[in-house]
């Protein structure tokens, strides 16, 4: 079946430090691919989505780039903030079907 | 206004009782979901629904059962509550139409059974 696959952290960081979470997938036909964070004592939150191969999902700063030759949907920010610590999942939804597939999540903190 | 609400928000209770967990979304979307978060965070589909009717239902104790009233709506009911369902249970929803819908979470409901 579908899965995702994510470096599961925790990953700390000083502020204004570069981030790259690495996020790699296993999915038949061509997924949606997804980055949702989640804040402490919230919900998960769409960061960003890319929906075909070489699409870049971008917000606040974050990017990623739909890779289908490596199956891959790496996250990056050049420069970190304090308030990017947070949970971050990468997530796929196949266009088989009505599920959404989440990785484990990484959890990121950002010293000041 | 919120777009995916879930009450309530903190549950505590005693092992072997019942306890029902209701969702509502004002997106008019099709599909709602129940995912479980255990506490390494890690994010578990339950069910899903698509108007009304039941699509996806992963290996989930009897014990758990889901009811959606309309497509606006899914609640969660528990009953004979062990320890080990003590998570945080998100309530979710998105438009199936087209590919690339996303999921829209509801601010969660920790559940802790004592």
């Amino acid at each position: 079946g579908d899965s995702v696959t994510q470096m599961e952290g925790p990953v700390t960081l000083s502020e204004e430090a570069f981030l790259t979470i690495n996020c790699t997938y296993t999915a038949t036909g061509y997924p949606s691919l997804f980055w949702y964070v989640q804040y402490p004592g919230e919900g998960l939150q769409l960061l960003l989505k890319a929906t075909k191969a070489d699409d870049k999902g971008s917000n606040k700063g974050f990017e990623a780039t739909y890779r289908k030759e490596t199956t891959s949907f790496h996250l990056e920010k050049g420069s970190v903030q304090v308030s990017d610590s947070a949970v971050y999942f990468c997530a796929l939804k196949s266009n088989y079907g009505q599920n959404f597939v989440f990785g484990p999540g990484t959890r990121l903190s950002v010293l000041p | 206004d919120t777009a995916v609400s879930q009450t309530p928000k903190y549950l505590v209770t005693q092992m072997g009782n019942d306890k029902s967990i209701k969702c509502e979304q004002n997106l008019g979307h099709d599909t709602m979901y129940w995912y479980k978060q255990d506490s390494k965070k890690f994010l578990k589909i339950m069910f899903s629904y698509n108007n009304k009717e039941l699509i996806i239902n992963e290996t989930v104790p009897n014990r758990f059962s889901p009811k959606s009233p309309d497509k606006a709506h899914l609640n969660l009911h528990i009953n004979s509550l062990e320890l080990g369902d003590s998570a945080v249970y998100f309530c979710a929803s998105s438009q199936t139409r087209g590919l690339n819908g996303e999921l829209f979470f509801g601010e969660g409901s920790r559940l802790t059974v004592l």
